[in-house]
């Protein structure tokens, strides 16, 4: 089935620091890839839609200059965490779909645990 | 979207089936219904999806009645490994485009 590789799996950083996270969908075009954040024993949050080409979407209270999202081709989109503070302590994880490949849902990464210390 | 309401935790023993329900009695017409398992540290994977009656794959099957305000994912012989939280989805099939949206979901505990 459709494979979206997430890249660094974990990372530890320092407050002030910038992370970039890495998803890349492995053997599929994904015009459409999805941000999540996840905070411990709770669901999954949309963080931003990220378009191939042009501007990531936000959601409310997300804020467009701490959480850079860039999607310069099909098959990659990354997220870079700016001046990173302990509340950025989370699971990320991306999605996407593949259009072809209708029956098997969305797809995941396997997440990154960001760490601030 | 609509929204779906399922328990917080369920426990079972090995061998077991598991039935997880799921209300959403605002679905849509086009709406279909999916569910996701995920494990500590991981991304959500694909379960199994339906709009209607019947819907059995190599994992479990999905129970939806004729109204559709409800479903129930059926675990057969539940393992130590299958001890995850499942999460009910309802919208559209997926043209790639619209985000899912994820409720609190079930918090599964197979038990030796």
């Amino acid at each position: 089935g459709a494979v979206v590789s997430q890249h660094p799996s974990w990372v530890i950083c320092k407050s002030g620091t910038s992370v970039k996270i890495e998803c890349r969908s492995l053997d599929f075009q994904a015009t459409t890839m999805f941000w999540y954040r996840q905070f411990p024993k709770q669901s999954l949050m949309l963080m931003a839609t990220s378009n191939e080409g042009s501007k990531a979407t936000y959601e409310q209270g997300v804020e467009k200059d701490k959480f850079l999202i860039n999607h310069a081709s099909l098959t990659l989109s990354t997220l870079t965490v700016t001046s990173a503070h302990p509340e950025d302590s989370s699971f990320y994880i991306c999605s996407a779909r593949d259009g072809v490949r209708q029956g098997d849902g969305y797809t995941f990464g396997s997440g990154t645990r960001l760490t601030v210390v | 979207l609509a929204k779906t309401t399922q328990p917080i935790s369920m426990d079972s023993y090995e061998g077991q089936e598991v039935n997880i329900t799921c209300s959403h009695n605002n679905i849509a017409t086009n709406d279909y219904i999916t569910w996701y398992q995920q494990f500590p540290s991981q991304g959500p994977r694909f379960i199994i999806q339906g709009y209607k009656t019947k819907v059995t794959n190599e994992v479990a099957s999905l129970f939806i009645p004729a109204d559709r305000k409800s479903s129930t994912l059926s675990l057969p012989r539940v393992s130590l490994s299958d001890t995850a939280v499942y999460y009910c989805l309802v919208g559209d099939r997926g043209t790639g485009r619209r985000a899912l949206t994820f409720g609190s979901g079930t918090r599964l505990q197979v038990q030796p």
